[in-house]
């Protein structure tokens, strides 16, 4: 079965600053997808950023990056330039392909202080 | 824009009073999902359509019901609410594609949500 770590339930990090949210996943799967979730306090869901495990480049989104290591089955995210507006819970979600079901993790809440 | 809109965003309800949630989207989505949130928790998978098609997960409460009228709709029923049932519910939807026998699914995308409070 598969399974995704976030072994992170808090994290801080000053504005404008750099935070890595770590995120660890178990699978015998050789093709997936892995994404990161941000959930501000009251508001919806969104997509921050999204893998296919096929590809090698990490991907990016404005200051939000992942560092993908597929061997060590690691699955990171960096957000630079921290902006108050980050302040969120951040969930690392993992599907096999041809499957529609998420399996999350079970979140990590970052801070960014003023 | 093109998005899921859940309704109504918070919703009290009585001990064993039925309560439905409702939720639509204007992506033309082929997949929606509800899950249950309970307070700093990651989502609960409590069922899915694919179209018409209704698929349950094995621990999902038989007081959880849901309905698919058509595309854009669908409800979520709590037959009889314990204090257990209050969290709060979202709606998601996905865009399955197929080419040939290789199907995949897109990411999901998220309603606000709607906050359950049982009396």
């Amino acid at each position: 079965a598969q399974t995704v770590t976030q072994s992170q339930p808090e994290m801080s990090v000053q504005e404008a600053e750099t935070v890595t949210l770590s995120c660890t996943y178990d699978t015998s799967e050789s093709n997936y997808y892995l994404f990161w979730y941000k959930q501000p306090p009251s508001r919806q869901m969104i997509l921050v950023i999204r893998q296919e495990a096929y590809k090698q480049q990490n991907a990016t989104e404005n200051r939000f990056s992942v560092n993908f290591q597929k061997a060590a089955k690691s699955f990171s995210l960096k957000i630079s330039d921290s902006q108050l507006g980050d302040t969120a819970m951040y969930f690392c979600a993992f599907m096999t392909s041809g499957t529609y079901k998420y399996i999350f993790g079970t979140g990590t809440r970052l801070k960014v202080l003023a | 824009d093109a998005m899921v809109i859940q309704n109504p965003r918070y919703q009290v309800t009585q001990f064993g009073k039925p309560v439905t949630l409702s939720c639509s989207q204007t992506l033309n989505h082929n997949v929606m999902y509800w899950y249950q949130q309970k307070s700093s928790q990651a989502p609960k998978l409590l069922f899915h359509y694919y179209d018409k098609d209704f698929n349950n997960e094995a621990d999902t409460p038989d007081n959880f019901q849901s309905r698919r009228p058509n595309t854009s709709f669908c409800f979520l029923d709590i037959r009889s609410p314990g204090l257990g049932d209050a969290a709060m519910y979202l709606c998601a939807t996905s865009r399955e594609n197929s080419s040939g026998r290789v199907v995949w699914y897109n990411e999901q995308f998220f309603g606000p949500g709607t906050r359950l409070t049982v009396l």
